[in-house]
């Protein structure tokens, strides 16, 4: 069975502090996706990784993908009260299965 | 071009009742894929659908649950004779080619 583990799981930071979060697996998954969720909503996609090694940046957040494709972090710079929410990475062709493997998330709460 | 669309948003049965799930994948999409998210878990894959063919159903219960993508009309989930256990959001994806997915809003299901 293929995880993925989020960290931290929960994380409240002052207006303005930069944060990292992490998303951690034992496989290779082909592509690794990050999506954004609010409370009663779908998941909103914020990037897509495919490249051991690579980088995207959008607009404050960085995001990384490992170079063995096993694992990936976000990074948001002077975090703001807009970017709180549950963040979500998940995984693509990494088994047997066509779906998405998801983390459980990070919560995510910005305080002004 | 609309997103990915869900209905109901919220929908209440009793138990031993049918549940019927909508999703209308966005305009050009023919890859569809469902996904269950319980309270305090995170998003398990379900089923993925191209039209009029199940791809991978490795994720569906073996009994009471059944997907559909018609060739004409929207993905159809459905859920028999439903159980508490069966209460969580269902989030159905659509893709163009099959790697990144864009989420609908939900339907929230509410089993008495």
């Amino acid at each position: 069975t293929q995880l993925l583990e989020q960290s931290p799981q929960f994380l409240s930071i002052q207006e303005g502090e930069n944060l990292t979060v992490y998303c951690n697996s034992s496989s290779v998954f082909s592509s690794l996706q990050w999506y954004r969720q609010e409370p009663g909503e779908g998941p909103v996609l914020l990037v897509t990784v495919v490249t051991g090694g690579e980088v995207k940046k959008l607009k404050r957040l960085t995001f990384q993908f490992g170079d063995a494709r096993k694992d990936s972090s976000l990074h948001i710079t002077a975090a703001q009260p807009g970017d709180t929410g549950l963040y979500l990475c998940a995984g693509a062709g990494g088994g047997g299965a066509d779906g998405l493997t998801f983390g459980k998330g990070t919560h995510l709460i910005i305080q002004p | 071009n609309a997103g990915v669309m869900q209905n109901p948003r919220h929908l209440v049965r009793r138990r031993g009742q049918e549940a019927r799930l909508r999703c209308s994948p966005m305009k050009g999409h023919s890859h569809v894929y469902w996904y269950r998210q319980l309270p305090e878990e995170g998003l398990k894959f379900m089923v993925y659908l191209q039209k009029e063919n199940i791809i991978d159903e490795s994720g569906m219960p073996k009994e009471r649950f059944s997907a559909e993508f018609p060739k004409e009309g929207p993905s159809i989930l459905r859920i028999q004779q439903v159980v508490r256990g069966d209460s969580a959001a269902y989030f159905c994806a659509s893709s163009p080619m099959g790697r990144e997915q864009f989420f609908g809003p939900g339907t929230r299901l509410t089993v008495l």
